[in-house]
Formats: C-alpha cells, structure tokens, sequence
C-alpha cells in the first residue's frame, strides 16, 4: 500500500518568492507520483508527474518537482510565485501496475500576498 | 475535446433521503474513479469502474454504490443520506486502469449538502 504526506497544511510566501511545497511518500514499489492542484469550487488539475526516466519534472505554469528515491520526496517548486498561484496542491502516488488507485496527501493551500 | 462532465454541481438532499451522482468521461476513456473529498478527511477514494465493472473499492459502507453503463458514463448513488456525506464527489477518468502514467483527468465535482 501507498501512502503520502505532505508537509504544512499552509503555506504562505509574497509574490515573486520561491514556492516549495513538500511531499513525501511511502511505497514498498518505485511509485508513479503526481501533484495537482485546485482552485475554489473547482475539479483537480495535474500539474506534472514523475512515471519513469528522468527525475526532475517540469509542469504546468513554471512547476517543476525532483523525485528522490533516498530521501522518498517530490517536493514541488517554483521560482517565482504569483498571485494566481493561490490554490491547494496535493501530492498522490500510485502503484505502477496493476489495480492500484491514487492515494492523495492531505493537501497544501499556497496563499500568496503582494 | 469535452472534458469530464460531472451533474449536477450543486445538490441539496434531506437526512435519510437518497441521491444519484453522474458522470460523463472524456472521449475514448473507459475508467471512470470516484472520489469524496471533505475538509476533515481529504480526497478519500470509492469505487473506480472499467468496462462495467468495478475493479476496485475504499473503505465506505454500502450506502454508496455505482454503476458503469456500456457508454463508460457512470453514476454513483448514496442511499438514507446522513449529514456527514456533505461533501464535493469529485469523479476522473483515465483510458484504462492500467494506465498509470497517464494521470487522472479530473471533473469540477458535485457538491452535496445533507441537511
């Protein structure tokens, strides 16, 4: 089974400021791992993912997240916030085959001020 | 290429009556997964359907169920309603369950409210 846990319910930073949203998971198997994030009263959009290859990610709207299989971690990062990066992120791990589901972290909501 | 359409948006049901969810998957995918997400519990998984069947299940009582039709659509259905099931239903397809490394393609949700 999978599990993830991501790091800080809130995190808050000013625009122009680096974003880092932590994300650590547990997995008996080299997972697949994705982040999403939601805006209010919206689905879940995948910003990027890590299946196979090489271990830094880059994404949508200048994310980019590095899976470290010693340290189990996809952290996700952004140089440079901006205002409409305001939203909830969370992290999700799947099992690579078979009938595995994504498990979800709890989730973080990135404020960003001026 | 029409994304996941969830309907309704909005919901508001009595304690103890029933409800049914439904859900339109993009073009072409055939897995359909459903999830409850609250404030208190996350993103907590229920059911993912492929070709009519339902290849997996969470942990939530028999009050909730669902059904894939042979169009892949789907609904999901929560009888005797209880306030805790206020929640988004959030539902996502993917091609086939296998598809790992494909990602889910998330719908905008329904949002219940028990009252």
């Amino acid at each position: 089974a999978q599990s993830v846990t991501q790091l800080g319910s809130h995190v808050s930073v000013s625009e122009g400021a680096l974003v880092l949203l932590r994300c650590n998971y547990s997995s008996s198997v080299p997972p697949y791992l994705f982040w999403y994030v939601q805006y209010p009263n919206q689905g879940l959009q995948l910003l990027l993912k890590y299946t196979t290859g090489a271990t830094l990610v880059k994404g949508i709207n200048g994310f980019e997240a590095e899976f470290k299989k010693s340290e189990t971690s996809f952290h996700l990062t952004k140089p440079s916030a901006h205002m409409s990066d305001a939203a909830e992120y969370f992290c999700a791990v799947s099992a690579p085959s078979g009938y595995s589901t994504l498990t979800f972290g709890k989730g973080t909501m990135l404020l960003v001020s001026p | 290429k029409a994304g996941v359409t969830q309907t309704p948006r909005y919901l508001i049901k009595t304690r103890g009556q029933q409800v049914t969810l439904s859900c339109s998957p993009i073009s072409g995918h055939r897995s359909v997964s459903w999830y409850q997400q609250t404030p208190g519990q996350g993103l907590q998984f229920l059911f993912e359907y492929f070709s009519e069947t339902q290849r997996n299940k969470g942990n939530f009582p028999g009050r909730f169920s669902g059904r894939q039709f042979s169009n892949s659509r789907s609904e999901m259905n929560v009888s005797t309603l209880e306030l805790g099931d206020s929640a988004l239903y959030l539902c996502a397809s993917s091609p086939e369950p296998q598809t790992r490394n494909y990602g889910y393609t998330f719908g905008s949700g329904t949002r219940l409210t028990v009252v």
